[in-house]
């Protein structure tokens, strides 16, 4: 099945230091990829919507020069987390449409997560 | 009110036990309707999808009320390992193909 991959899967940094999360579609090619974050015991938020080739669409509340997000190509999406505080610790999910046959159009994959921690 | 609203659980049921959950969306013009499971500190891999007709698969039985906006997913001889937590998801529609997530529901099965 479709697989997407993410690295790192966890980090610990100090705060005021910038963090690149990437996120590889692995046996498909991915136009749009989705940025979340999920925060202890609340739901997915989508951050931000990638596209390859073109600037990224952020979600309401979303500062998009703190979380720098380049789509460089249709398999790689990066996240950068810039200057991160402590109350940017999260677990920061990826997802791609599919585009592989046998899946629905509307079914996404997602990375395993990448857990940050900022002291 | 959240676009996507689920029973805040968490259920603590016995093995073998049939459990529900429902789920509600604000968005009437939404096309896709899904159940996710998220394992601990894990990231959510789809269930199943929800049709208009309902569906089953397995010991799991999805059904959509789109007049009600509502969404259930009904688990069957529930077994240790269906412990997880189960996101109601919904595709709002357009060309984003954006997932709005519900909060989750916790699930645990007793031995």
């Amino acid at each position: 099945g479709a697989v997407v991959s993410q690295h790192p899967s966890w980090v610990i940094c100090k705060s005021g230091t910038s963090v690149k999360i990437e996120c590889r579609s692995l046996d498909f090619q991915a136009t749009t990829m989705f940025w979340y974050r999920q925060f202890p015991k609340q739901s997915l938020m989508l951050m931000a919507t990638s596209n390859e080739g073109s600037k990224a669409t952020y979600e309401q509340g979303v500062e998009k020069d703190k979380f720098l997000i380049n789509h460089a190509s249709l398999t790689l999406s990066t996240l950068t987390v810039t200057s991160a505080h402590p109350e940017d610790s999260s677990f920061y999910i990826c997802s791609a449409p599919t585009t592989l046959a046998g899946y629905m159009n509307n079914e996404q994959f997602f990375g395993p997560g990448t857990r940050l921690t900022v002291l | 009110r959240k676009e996507v609203e689920q029973d805040p659980g968490p259920f603590n049921v016995p093995e073998g036990a049939t459990v529900a959950f429902n789920c509600t969306y604000s968005n009437s013009a939404s096309q896709s309707f899904f159940w996710y499971r998220q394992d601990c500190r894990k990231e959510p891999k789809l269930l199943m999808s929800v049709y208009s007709s309902g569906n089953e698969d397995g010991r799991f039985t999805a059904q959509l009320n789109r007049a009600s906006q509502y969404i259930s997913l009904l688990i069957r001889d529930s077994k240790l390992s269906d412990s997880a937590t189960y996101l109601c998801v919904v595709n709002p529609g357009g060309s984003a193909r954006q997932l709005t997530f519900g909060s989750g529901t916790q699930l645990t099965v007793l031995p």
